[in-house]
């Protein structure tokens, strides 16, 4: 168990309201990541990060901002939501020595539906 | 073109056989890693085997092994005496290692649907 939760883990939403998803940890690891699971897609990543303040975009980051301004949390934003971000969206965190090869560990998921 | 190929999108297997789950990558990258995750139908997904590549061995996680062909380009999971909780979503994933920003990503195949019957 590598102590990660996510919140919540449904949400029904509609189009153009924001939607906050929370990741948190306990165990203090630098690399947070959020993934989104498609049908046909496999998990694509949406944003990382590598320290409090310190972010970046993944490949599929339009429409997503995040934050981290604890080392446990790391959220997720969609500042209007759109249908087309109806999906399950993942958190992992990296556990190992550094970013490059650490191994993601996957929390348990949140289901969002935008109407 | 796909970095992570799954060309299996079902496979089934009798309670105590083998079963070798496909997986193919691509990458120009000489340092990079190869996963496999499980996925029950709960949803959660499991971390279960990696190679690197520059590992001279194939990986084993108990049950599970990893068929490294280097040249082939090939990551292939054996599961050994399949068991009926087995049944999941495999998926395979690569992280590729040097260049800058993308040794973060975790790039996964469509993965492969097992069924294992009793």
């Amino acid at each position: 168990d590598a102590g990660i939760t996510q919140s919540p883990r449904h949400k029904v939403t509609e189009t153009g309201t924001p939607v906050t998803l929370r990741c948190h940890q306990t165990e203090n690891h630098r690399y947070m990541y959020w993934y989104r699971q498609d049908p046909g897609h496999g998990l694509r990543l949406i944003h990382y990060s590598y320290g409090v303040k310190d972010t970046d975009k993944g490949e599929v980051s339009d429409g997503y901002s995040v934050s981290r301004s604890k080392t446990e949390d790391f959220l997720l934003t969609l500042e209007s939501a759109t249908s087309s971000q109806t999906s399950v969206y993942f958190c992992a965190i990296g556990i190992g020595t550094s970013g490059s090869t650490d191994t993601q560990y996957f929390g348990p998921g949140t289901r969002l539906t935008v109407l | 073109a796909q970095k992570i190929t799954q060309t299996q999108p079902g496979m089934f297997v009798q309670e105590k056989e083998a079963v070798t789950l496909d997986c193919t990558y691509d990458t120009s990258d000489p340092s990079y890693g190869l996963f496999w995750y499980k996925q029950p139908s709960s949803g959660e997904m499991i971390f279960l085997i990696y190679q690197g590549s520059y590992d001279q061995q194939n990986a084993t996680e108990g049950r599970y092994s990893l068929n490294f062909q280097k040249a082939r380009k090939s990551a292939n999971l054996v599961i050994s005496a399949s068991q009926l909780g087995d049944s999941a979503m495999y998926f395979c994933a690569m992280r590729e290692g040097s260049r800058s920003g993308s040794n973060y990503k975790l790039t996964f195949g469509k993965g492969t649907l097992l069924t294992v019957n009793p």
